[in-house]
């Protein structure tokens, strides 16, 4: 298995605070991902990173932000999390040469209540 | 956006049966691939599909990248109880857009 890890695994907050998740990677891959999975839905991605500083927004990234400073972690923040933000966030990494072929990190469960 | 129609929602099959879903786009994709997530996990990649008429195979399972770039099967032969789960098809768009469809659970009976 790829060497993904997701914190927290579970999360209940309050609509209004602020709330982050974190990715850490021990694959040194270059591309990291944040996704959220719905019912009905399928994932859908969020944001995405193509290295340290460098991302951009994906298809649902309203109400998100990312951070990446180090090529390990990739941090997703919900700057005032909302009940439609209840979720589960799944982290995953890729190479370039082979971005298609992503892997997936274990999730995070977010309710807000 | 690009989207994915993933058909059937769900199947319930015995043990041995053979098992077929697809996926069906109004847009063309570059790739195509097909994920499985079992309860409480991520997806894990089973196939990827990178050329239209591609047919590729992972032991029991096969999968087709369409010919017109649309679409993309996944088979299942002689299914075993340890294939229940939910089985996710994928197409990339461009670069790092990549669309899900949205699932097909699959349960297996003994």
């Amino acid at each position: 298995d790829a060497g993904i890890t997701q914190s927290p695994r579970h999360k209940v907050t309050e609509t209004g605070t602020p709330v982050t998740l974190r990715c850490h990677q021990t694959e040194n891959h270059r591309y990291m991902y944040w996704y959220r999975q719905d019912p009905g839905h399928g994932l859908r991605l969020i944001h995405y990173s193509y290295g340290v500083k460098d991302t951009d927004k994906g298809e649902v990234s309203d109400g998100y932000s990312v951070s990446r400073s180090k090529t390990e972690d990739f941090l997703l923040t919900l700057e005032s999390a909302t009940s439609s933000q209840t979720s589960v966030y799944f982290c995953a990494i890729s190479e370039p040469d082979t971005y298609n072929e992503q892997f997936f990190g274990p999730g995070t469960r977010l309710t807000v209540l | 956006g690009q989207q994915l129609n993933q058909s059937p929602q769900s199947m319930f099959i015995q043990e041995g049966e053979d098992v077929s879903m697809n996926c069906t786009s109004s847009s063309i994709f570059n790739t195509w691939l097909w994920y499985k997530q079992d309860p409480g996990e991520g997806p894990v990649l089973l196939i990827a599909l990178y050329k239209a008429g591609e047919l590729t195979s992972n032991g029991r399972l096969t999968a087709q990248f369409g010919i017109t770039r649309k679409d993309s099967f996944l088979n299942i032969s002689a299914s075993i109880p340890s294939d229940v789960g939910i089985y996710f098809c994928a197409g990339r768009y461009n670069n790092n857009d990549m669309r899900f469809g949205a699932g097909t659970r699959l349960t297996v009976k003994p």
